[in-house]
């Protein structure tokens, strides 16, 4: 069973360019969530996609988006990109996202922006 | 809020030596905690959860169990090995969603030989 698959691994950017990244969760699984992981801030939550709809949302400005497509895979996008938002970008998956369905992790995309 | 505080790395330890990483808690509510371990250029995986209070959670020799009233959930190991080293989030949910994780900052762990 093939795991979660996020593309590109790597992405340099400038600063106000826009980028995309997508992520493929497991055959199967209709919950997508996004992480943003920083040395300064650690792992925090972006959002979560269920069914083509954002269930959940943490805190992080209007710049960052995502979508959710019929076949579950997820995009997200950053707008006028900041130094700041240099991270690495981790997407994971489970079968309903509920409270006690395991959650599986892909490798990540590495954002550099310039 | 909700949050997750645990201990700062790293840690370095012996081959065959006991682990403990400490891990506690706040939130509103009775969260499910988690165990998740991340090894160098690797996404997280799951090494162990517990959705109750006095729940134990293991694998791998790995355990840690839920104690409500010390909102504490710390990670054990009686004789860690090299392959153990890796660095450690411990988290909790919220919200009841998988979704709402919410982490610690991580404990880098280095065994040595």
């Amino acid at each position: 069973k093939a795991g979660v698959t996020q593309t590109p691994r790597y992405l340099i950017k400038t600063r106000g360019q826009q980028v995309t990244l997508s992520c493929s969760p497991i055959s199967g699984h209709r919950s997508v969530s996004w992480y943003q992981q920083t040395p300064g801030q650690g792992l925090q939550f972006l959002f979560e996609y269920f069914s083509e709809t954002q269930r959940n949302k943490g805190n992080f400005p209007g710049r960052f988006s995502g979508r959710q497509f019929s076949n579950s895979r997820s995009e997200m996008n950053v707008s006028t990109l900041e130094l700041g938002d240099s991270a690495l970008y981790l997407c994971a998956s489970s079968s309903t996202g509920g409270w006690n369905t395991e959650a599986f992790f892909g490798q990540g995309t590495r954002l550099t922006v310039v | 809020g909700n949050s997750v505080t645990q201990m700062e790395g790293p840690v370095t330890l012996s081959e065959e030596a006991f682990l403990t990483i400490n891990c506690t808690y706040t939130a509103t509510g009775y969260p499910s905690l988690f165990w998740y371990v991340q090894y160098p250029g690797e996404g997280l995986q799951l090494l162990l959860k517990a959705t109750k209070a006095d729940d134990k959670g293991s694998n791998k020799g790995f355990e840690a169990t839920y104690r409500k009233e010390t909102t504490s959930f710390h990670l054990e190991k009686g004789s860690v090995q090299v392959s153990d080293s890796a660095v450690y989030f411990c988290a909790q949910n919220y919200g009841g969603s998988q979704g709402n994780l919410i982490f610690g900052k991580g404990t880098k762990l280095s065994v040595k030989p």
